[in-house]
């Protein structure tokens, strides 16, 4: 199956600083997802990129489908911001909507 | 606006102890639905899903099976837990590509 992997895997930052994550995959695919999970454990959806750019406020993605990889930029970062952040892709075929995780960076932003 | 819940929230069983976990979509018809476990540490692994009513696909052979008894309700359970059961339960729907993850139910087996 297709491989995701993330880097780095951890990352601690202070406030205000910027931050790039990186999501390389092994495959071709139809759906790419970036999700912060808070603390509380809730997945909340960031990003659906398989390929090109968008921004939301402070966060930005990109994800280049012909060199397998997306990043997610947060710029200005805040405490907020600390948490997991994971990659998800599915790589469609018989894998109907099924999301392959990345092992996720933990994110930690301090005052 | 579409919803996800999930319930209950927090759960601790016995070795042993049969399990249901209940998952409900508000504000959209015949979604897809998901399963996902998330062990101690991170990432997710996909357990179920379903495309329709009574239509299940296993990823992962195991102690769980799933149920899709009404079009927006996905029921996880468990004849006898194990140990290893233990974990964060996530629920998923998605109206095509893009998935929505419900708040999810801790559970820990003791």
């Amino acid at each position: 199956g297709i491989q995701v992997e993330q880097s780095p895997p951890d990352l601690i930052l202070q406030e205000g600083a910027n931050s790039t994550l990186r999501c390389n995959f092994s495959d071709s695919v139809n759906n790419l997802q970036w999700f912060h999970q808070n603390p509380w454990g809730q997945l909340i959806n960031l990003f659906y990129i398989p390929s090109g750019t968008k921004q939301n406020g402070r966060l930005s993605a990109t994800t280049v489908a012909t060199e397998r990889y997306s990043l997610l930029y947060i710029s200005s970062s805040q405490t907020t911001d600390s948490g997991v952040y994971f990659c998800a892709v599915n790589a469609g075929g018989t894998s109907y909507g099924k999301l392959t995780f990345g092992q996720g960076t933990i994110l930690t932003v301090h005052p | 606006s579409q919803t996800i819940h999930q319930w209950p929230a927090t759960l601790v069983q016995p070795v042993g102890s049969p399990l249901s976990l209940e998952c409900t979509v508000e504000g959209t018809s015949n979604p897809n639905l998901y399963w996902y476990r998330q062990a101690a540490g991170r990432g997710l692994q996909l357990l179920f899903y379903s495309v329709g009513i009574g239509q299940i696909s296993s990823e992962v052979p195991q102690n769980l099976s799933a149920s899709r008894p009404q079009d927006r309700q996905f029921i996880l359970s468990s004849k006898k837990l194990l140990l290893s059961d233990s974990g964060f339960y996530l629920c998923a729907w998605s109206p095509a590509y893009e998935q929505y993850f419900g708040p999810g139910t801790r559970l820990t087996v003791t």
